[in-house]
């Protein structure tokens, strides 16, 4: 199985909603990440899981919360978002952090909000 | 200056050209170079992945990586339909920890 798997494909949610978006690889991966993309931008980073312990923040506002239950699911929680966080959420694995890991990407949660 | 360059396009070529697609890079140490295709709504998808340089073929592509040049490409031979999307280079930053990605070069195949 070399596949990335995330639910829910679309959200459309409300400023004071809370939701969870899920993230599952059964490829053996230790390294999970989050992504945001915008239209016509490339993927921007978000966070990283190694060994399910957090390992980047790249200064993500904390109305996004990261969640790694164990080594093949992957959650982000949120609460509160504002209408410009709307955008594809992408998952992705790789082996391992170590460099030049190949990166396996999901297809994505496309989020909307209101 | 971004570490990685990449021009956005749009790209549009008739069906059955070759296409080159190229990123250009400031960070000497970079070493890995991947290149993946995105269709419209969809995650990206790794295409080719190369490791310091030389040529690389599979199938109608192949990745070319000029490390002297800091400059990296994609051909695709004979190109279809299909193989309109946007395609984005991408390199781990020094320590891995991060991989950096061009913003993408759209491209339109005319059947």
């Amino acid at each position: 199985d070399t596949e990335v798997t995330q639910t829910p494909k679309h959200l459309v949610m409300g400023m004071t909603n809370k939701k969870s978006l899920k993230c599952e690889q059964h490829m053996g991966h230790r390294a999970m990440y989050w992504y945001k993309q915008k239209a016509k931008k490339p993927p921007e980073l978000m966070f990283v899981y190694s060994y399910e312990k957090l390992s980047i923040n790249e200064s993500v506002p904390s109305r996004f919360s990261p969640e790694c239950p164990n080594s093949s699911l992957l959650n982000l929680h949120l609460h509160a978002l504002q209408p410009e966080d709307s955008a594809l959420y992408l998952c992705a694995s790789s082996q391992d952090q170590v460099g030049g890991r190949e990166q396996f990407f999901g297809p994505g949660t496309r989020l909307t909000v209101l | 200056q971004k570490e990685v360059e990449q021009d956005p396009g749009p790209l549009s070529v008739p069906e059955g050209a070759i296409v080159s697609l190229n990123c250009t890079y400031s960070n000497s140490a970079f070493q890995y170079f991947m290149w993946y295709r995105q269709y419209s709504r969809k995650g990206p998808e790794l295409l080719m992945y190369t490791y310091s340089s030389g040529n690389k073929e599979d199938g109608r592509f192949t990745a070319q990586v000029d490390k002297s040049s800091k400059y990296i490409s994609l051909f695709i031979r004979d190109s279809q339909p299909s193989d309109s999307a946007t395609y984005l280079c991408a390199m781990p930053n020094t320590g891995g920890f991060k991989t950096i990605f061009g913003a993408g070069t759209r491209l339109f195949v005319k059947a």
